[in-house]
């Protein structure tokens, strides 16, 4: 049973649109980070967000945590073939212990 | 390349057997964490070991076992295999794993195919 539920499950979209990915929860978590991960590699952590309602900006990444931490978006701007990839969410309530959630596979194509 | 070196990166063997699955963190980091994944149950979160001693434990089965070493590499133990052991084994190291965000740094994974 995933504690982390993402949405949607697979993703698929031309070059230049938007796109959304959510993350969601029942728990409420110290922090939440997200990771992207492609074939044949780990998972690389893109951003952690600890504030409720906090929210960051990487280029072109827009991640939000929600007020009540238990729930987290991450907004893509005008998608790129390279943006293409699993996204995973994972939270923290515990030290030792980092959920992952199954994870949104996106796909940009050309 | 994230500095936590997997090994084997690709395992073939039968139901019954045991498979040891090796893992060295980046330079510095102390603790070091095992997670499994599959199509169809995504990334389980099995251990975390912290300087040698293990800190928390997740899904992981019985006839599963692992270990960290005075120098910090860490192992995992796979015995009387199954075919629905069939997975990626990730190994990720971070700097104490104590901080609630603290960044884990992941390895490459072992595929792990049980015939």
């Amino acid at each position: 049973t995933q504690l982390l539920e993402q949405s949607p499950q697979f993703l698929s979209i031309q070059e230049g649109e938007n796109l959304t990915v959510y993350c969601n929860s029942s728990s409420v978590f110290s922090s939440l980070q997200w990771y992207r991960q492609e074939p044949g590699e780990g998972p690389v952590l893109l951003v952690t967000v600890v504030t409720g309602g906090e929210v960051k900006k990487l280029k072109r990444l827009t991640f939000q945590f929600g007020d009540a931490r238990k729930d987290s978006s991450l907004h893509i701007t005008a998608a790129q073939p390279g943006d293409t990839g699993l996204y995973l969410c994972a939270g923290g309530d515990s030290w030792g212990k980092l959920q992952f959630g199954a994870g949104t596979q996106v796909v940009v194509t050309p | 390349d994230s500095g936590v070196t997997q090994t084997p990166k690709h395992l073939i063997t039968a139901t019954g057997q045991r498979v040891t699955l090796r893992c060295s963190p980046r330079s510095g980091d102390l603790s070091v964490y095992w997670y499994q994944q599959s199509l169809d149950q995504g990334l389980q979160f099995l251990i975390h070991y912290y300087n040698g001693e293990e800190r928390a434990k997740g899904n992981i089965l019985e006839r599963f076992s692992a270990q960290q070493f005075p120098d910090l590499h860490s192992e995992l133990n796979l015995s009387s295999l199954e075919l629905g052991d069939s997975a990626l084994y990730f190994c990720a190291s971070s700097v104490t794993g104590q901080l609630s965000g603290e960044k884990l740094f992941f390895g490459s994974g072992t595929q792990l195919s049980v015939l």
